[in-house]
């Protein structure tokens, strides 16, 4: 049973334009949520995080929202750039251990 | 670079073989995790350590065990090799033993293929 979905596989933005990746969740009771990233042969890499007591939060060109009645959350890239081309994951805190989603793969063009 | 360290990067064994995964963490770190990554697949936990002890269990097979030592590394043993078994095994770690409110560092995943 998947805790937590990406269900977009794929994106394709144009360079200076805004990427929306979308996570939704099953488990009411996640209440920390992290977004990863991800470039070919390497491993994940921390970006941006959000506790449930907030619904935003803002790093730079990078924002997380979380609507905890619709059990989404969202990151905002904005503006895109090509190096943002990688995969991201979405995931949730869950006790001692991380619960990631399957991945949606960004790619920005010129 | 996350300063965990991933051994071997690649592996190419036959069914039926046992391979041993190796992870050394972070300078300082005290828990590691193990995740899987089939394809087209997110990262799936397997087992997380904190200083030599197990701490939770994730969906791992019989067939797979782990340690982590008095040195902090660990290791992920596969045992019983299945084409299945084919993915890339990730090590991460932490300071903390307990929820994971901030960053995990992982390493650049060991690639299983099994024929």
């Amino acid at each position: 049973d998947q805790q937590v979905k990406q269900n977009s596989p794929s994106l394709s933005v144009q360079e200076g334009r805004i990427s929306i990746l979308n996570c939704d969740y099953t488990n009411s009771m996640f209440d920390y949520f992290l977004w990863y990233k991800k470039y070919p042969a390497e491993g994940p890499t921390f970006l941006i995080s959000i506790s449930s007591i907030k619904d935003k939060n803002e790093d730079g060109r990078f924002t997380v929202f979380l609507n905890k009645s619709a059990k989404h959350l969202s990151l905002h890239i904005v503006p895109s750039q090509p190096g943002d081309s990688a995969v991201y994951f979405c995931a949730a805190s869950d006790t001692d251990k991380l619960i990631f989603g399957t991945g949606t793969r960004l790619q920005v063009f010129p | 670079d996350s300063g965990v360290t991933q051994t071997p990067k690649h592996l190419i064994t036959a069914t039926g073989q046992r391979v041993t995964l190796r992870c050394s963490p972070r300078s300082g770190d005290l828990s590691v995790y193990w995740y899987q990554q089939s394809l087209d697949q997110g990262l799936q936990f397997l087992i997380h350590y904190y200083n030599g002890e197990e701490r939770a269990k994730g969906n791992i097979l019989e067939r797979f065990s782990a340690q982590q030592f008095p040195d902090l590394h660990s290791e992920l043993n596969l045992s019983s090799l299945e084409l299945g078994d084919s993915a890339l095994y990730f090590c991460a770690s932490s300071a903390r033993s307990d929820r994971v409110t901030g960053e995990l560092f992982f390493g650049e995943g060991s690639r299983l293929t099994v024929l």
